[in-house]
């Protein structure tokens, strides 16, 4: 079955801190990939996605992920957060052979401290 | 930017009750459309993919016949939650695949949910 693993649940940073978020899913095919942030009180923004070429993406707010094929993995970086990181953070994927269907991992509590 | 709607924000219903949810496509058609359950500090579960003019799709375990889906336009896509009892408080969150995105990374967006208590 298809499925989204992350493995950070809650992650506490202070300032100026490297962030990684671990993400592997478990999908036959051709996928997509999607890093969404939902800030606290508010609905779900796409931080960035890959679907094809560079395997080395960058989204909004001076995020990146790569996606490294041979291990599954499509893992989010930000070289230094910022208070306004706080947020949770949910990897997602979908396929073309699956509907388009999103599977979303559990999701990442970022708490970053000022 | 792509911007998904939905209304209403927030319902508080009588057990018993329907409550009609709309989700909506602003500056987009979107042929797909996609129905999510968030349970508090939870991630998104997935309850059922709506296309426009056919029936909708559930994921096991999602009775069809509670939550009845109708998607009439390019736009626009219902939730009804039929007999509402407290164990179907939740915030439900809808999506749309942009069909302008098709093959090119079938980004969804998502409306801002709506928040449904069940007394």
């Amino acid at each position: 079955a298809q499925s989204v693993s992350q493995h950070n649940h809650h992650v506490i940073l202070s300032e100026a801190a490297s962030l990684e978020l671990g993400c592997n899913y478990s999908y036959g095919g051709t996928v997509n990939l999607f890093w969404y942030v939902q800030y606290p009180g508010q609905h779900l923004q796409l931080l960035l996605k890959y679907f094809s070429g560079d395997p080395l993406v960058k989204g909004i707010k001076g995020f990146e992920a790569e996606f490294i094929k041979s291990k599954f993995s499509f893992n989010l970086r930000k070289p230094s957060v910022q208070w306004s990181d706080t947020a949770e953070y949910f990897c997602a994927v979908n396929a073309n052979t699956g509907g388009f269907k999103t599977i979303f991992g559990a999701g990442t509590r970022l708490f970053v401290k000022a | 930017g792509a911007v998904v709607s939905q209304h209403p924000s927030r319902v508080i219903c009588k057990s018993g009750t329907s409550v009609k949810i709309e989700c909506r496509s602003l500056d987009f058609q979107a042929t797909t459309m996609f129905w999510y359950r968030q349970f508090p500090k939870q991630s998104l579960m997935l309850m059922a993919t709506s296309n426009e003019g056919s029936k909708a799709t559930y994921e096991q375990g999602v009775e069809k016949d509670k939550f009845l889906i109708n998607h009439a336009s390019l736009t626009l896509s219902t939730l009804t939650v039929t007999s509402a009892h407290p164990e179907d408080s939740s915030f439900y969150i809808c999506s749309a695949r942009d069909d302008r995105l098709a093959g090119r990374g079938d980004t969804q967006y998502f409306g801002p949910g709506t928040r449904l208590t069940v007394l």
